[in-house]
């Protein structure tokens, strides 16, 4: 079974700085993909960026970049010159392949960011 | 301009009644998906639809039923077997083959507003 852990509850980062997510995940399929979204104090999910498990190099998204270290399961999140607009709950998220799976997500418990001026 | 919107946004019940969960997509999406979200946690997947008139049952399915007659609606029925179903529900949807590095091309689910259900 699939299996997503965000460690980090909760944290603080000042506005300017970087901020890193971690995330690990475990699966013995080879071919999966990652996903982490956003969700704001307003609850609706935003996508952010993503990763295959064959993605030879690691997702950039504008301030968004994914430290993909494939031997050690993790796909850490990060985000580069925090903004008070990045005070959000943070989801890793892992998709189970196959075309029966139905292009289902597993879900990590999330890591709660407060941005400080 | 393209979206899923999901109503009401909060929804109080009583306790031993049914209610009915809206959530309608003009993406052209063909699978749809509810998950519920409890305080402090992660998304867990209720049912899920990859195609008109066919659905499966997620992690979390008891107690809950749903619907696929268009393309463009799932609605979530909690019923009164669901035992603790206060919580918060987004309805998700997305398309079901690989198209490219454009928006929705990994596959990724779009997510509406979401529902705050309260059983009072």
């Amino acid at each position: 079974a699939q299996k997503i852990t965000q460690t980090q509850p909760g944290m603080f980062v000042q506005e300017k700085e970087a901020v890193t997510l971690d995330c690990t995940y475990d699966t013995s399929d080879p071919s999966y993909g990652l996903f982490w979204y956003k969700q704001p104090s307003s609850g609706e999910m935003i996508f952010l960026i993503y990763q295959g498990s064959y993605d030879q190099q690691n997702a950039t998204e504008g301030r968004y970049s994914l430290n993909f270290q494939k031997a050690r399961k993790s796909a850490n999140l990060v985000i580069s010159a925090s903004q008070l607009g990045d005070s959000a709950i943070y989801f890793c998220a892992m998709r189970v392949p196959g075309k029966a799976a139905g292009n289902k997500l597993t879900f990590g418990g999330g890591t709660r960011v407060l941005v400080k001026p | 301009d393209g979206g899923i919107t999901q109503s009401p946004k909060y929804l109080f019940r009583k306790e031993g009644q049914n209610v009915t969960l809206s959530c309608e997509q003009n993406l052209n999406h063909d699978a749809m998906y509810w998950y519920r979200q409890d305080p402090g946690q992660g998304l867990r997947l209720i049912y899920y639809s990859q195609i008109v008139n066919d659905f499966q049952k997620g992690d979390i399915a008891e107690g809950y039923s749903v619907s696929r007659e268009k393309k463009e609606s799932f609605p979530l029925t909690v019923t009164s077997a669901q035992k603790n179903p206060t919580a918060f529900y987004l309805c998700a949807s997305s398309i079901t083959g690989t198209s490219g590095r454009r928006r929705g091309g990994y596959n990724e689910q779009f997510f509406g507003p979401g529902t705050r259900l309260t059983v009072l």
